[in-house]
């Protein structure tokens, strides 16, 4: 009964490739995240999306590209990886309202080599 | 944007004793304040959070308080356990912001037996 689920969650890839990792909730959100969390532990908003729609496009690469098939599911496909891409990929679903706060997924390890 | 400040970056307690962590924030319409428990290699869980027309929140051993004036909250864990020990994130968040979470750096908990 996994409420926030990522896949995959590990993935070492060269760079130049490109990447993609998938997030599904099952809780009946309607908002959902992706924050990237460095290898300081910073944790960073990238996007959100509610009922499908973009609403937040924090100063991202556009090498980053989101995509919300419906509200269940977010997306985030990768192009030409970069060293500096290594992170955690945390991603995250919310309540309009934070009626119950934030839920994450269990993340993505990227490693850029 | 918001920026949210959080102190200690690291905190060393016997177990038994109590642990504050401080944070501010910079925006005055910030009015949703989460904390968040980090376990080595897991995701960010919400352990509690408060809204601005809440001055204090308490759940058991841990209770947050919230200043707005002073634009400051704090988290306190009272009679620490060894399973306390975690990086815990304080963070700020307002309404119309597509709901996006601005985190603190984090605070490393150590509690030794």
């Amino acid at each position: 009964d996994t409420a926030v689920s990522q896949t995959p969650k590990y993935l070492v890839t060269q760079m130049g490739n490109d990447k993609s990792i998938k997030c599904e909730q099952n809780l009946g959100h309607d908002t959902m995240y992706w924050y990237k969390q460095d290898s300081k532990k910073f944790l960073k908003i990238m996007f959100s999306y509610n009922n499908k729609e973009l609403i937040i496009n924090e100063t991202v690469p556009n090498r980053f590209s989101p995509k919300s098939p419906d509200k269940a599911h977010l997306n985030l496909h990768i192009n030409s990886l970069e060293l500096g891409d290594s992170a955690v990929y945390f991603c995250a679903s919310s309540q309009e309202g934070y009626t119950q706060g934030y839920t994450f997924g269990s993340g993505t390890r990227l490693t850029v080599v | 944007g918001e920026n949210v400040e959080q102190h200690p970056s690291t905190l060393s307690v016997q177990e038994g004793d109590s642990a504050v962590i401080k944070c501010t924030y910079s925006d005055s319409a910030s009015n949703y304040f989460p904390w968040y428990k980090q376990e080595l290699g897991k995701r960010p869980q919400l352990i509690i959070d408060i809204r601005s027309n809440v001055g204090e929140k308490k759940d058991q051993r841990i209770a947050v308080t919230l200043n707005k004036t002073a634009k400051h909250f704090s988290l306190h864990i009272t009679e620490t356990q060894p399973e306390d020990s975690a990086v815990y994130f304080c963070a700020a968040s307002k309404a119309n912001s597509g709901y996006a979470l601005n985190f603190g750096k984090g605070t490393s908990l150590l509690v030794t037996p």
